[in-house]
């Protein structure tokens, strides 16, 4: 099971942290992500860091402006968003990759319920 | 980047009816093409991976094809339960890892 939490409205030019708890497996064998989708329109991915968080990617769209990190000891993965636009609303995702201990599997097989995060002034 | 381009936009059938969605890459992505779900007011859920292998607990009506540039999702005998979008992704050159703007699957 995957929690995310800490979204809500926010102005433009601020910052916000989503956390994503995780439940019912092992969370520092798998690669996780966050996924976004603006209301009404499709799936953007935003953000991958390995199981050992050592190592992560972003979306052109969020590079400089976001940080992925996690804490394998809480089972949490964690994505700052700093410099928020209004283009940044969205519903946000968590989402564990399919393979164990793999570094780039974007298979996405458990998503969390998704936290709104609004941006607007 | 690579554009995944899923045709059609809608799909209008019946219960009972096979359905046919398209998934198109701007360049090839081997077989590295997954398959989601996604319902309103829900999160995706993931169907197929690897262009035809069925994620755990995918119904057998489902299956998927193709590979290079040109993609299929085909499910047989429409379930009401699958009147849904379906959103195709690429795997095979990243970052990113790319979604299509999906197909919506309606009621006829």
């Amino acid at each position: 099971q995957l929690l995310e939490s800490g979204g809500g409205l926010v102005q433009p030019g601020g910052s916000l942290r989503l956390s994503c708890a995780a439940s019912g497996f092992t969370f520092s064998s798998y690669a996780m992500n966050w996924v976004r989708q603006a209301p009404g329109k499709g799936l953007e991915w935003v953000s991958v860091i390995n199981d050992g968080g050592g190592l992560s990617y972003y979306a052109d769209s969020v590079k400089g402006r976001f940080t992925i990190s996690r804490d394998n000891s809480k089972n949490t993965v964690y994505l700052q968003m700093n410099s928020l636009r209004a283009e940044d609303t969205a519903v946000y995702y968590c989402a564990k990759d399919l393979a164990e201990n793999v570094w780039g599997s974007f298979r996405f097989d458990y998503w969390g319920q998704g936290a709104l995060v609004t941006v607007s002034s | 980047e690579i554009v995944l381009t899923q045709s059609p936009a809608t799909l209008s059938l019946s219960p009972g009816e096979s359905a046919t969605l398209s998934c198109r890459a701007s360049e090839s992505v081997s077989s590295y093409l997954v398959w989601y779900q996604q319902k309103p007011g829900q999160a995706p859920r993931l169907l197929i991976y690897d262009a035809t292998n069925r994620a755990t607990g995918t119904p057998a009506r489902f299956s998927g094809s193709g590979s290079g540039t040109d993609f299929t999702l085909t499910i047989s005998s429409l379930e009401p339960e699958d009147f849904a979008v379906y959103y195709c992704q690429q795997r095979g050159n990243w970052p990113p890892p790319t979604f299509g703007q999906g197909t919506r699957l309606e009621i006829k």
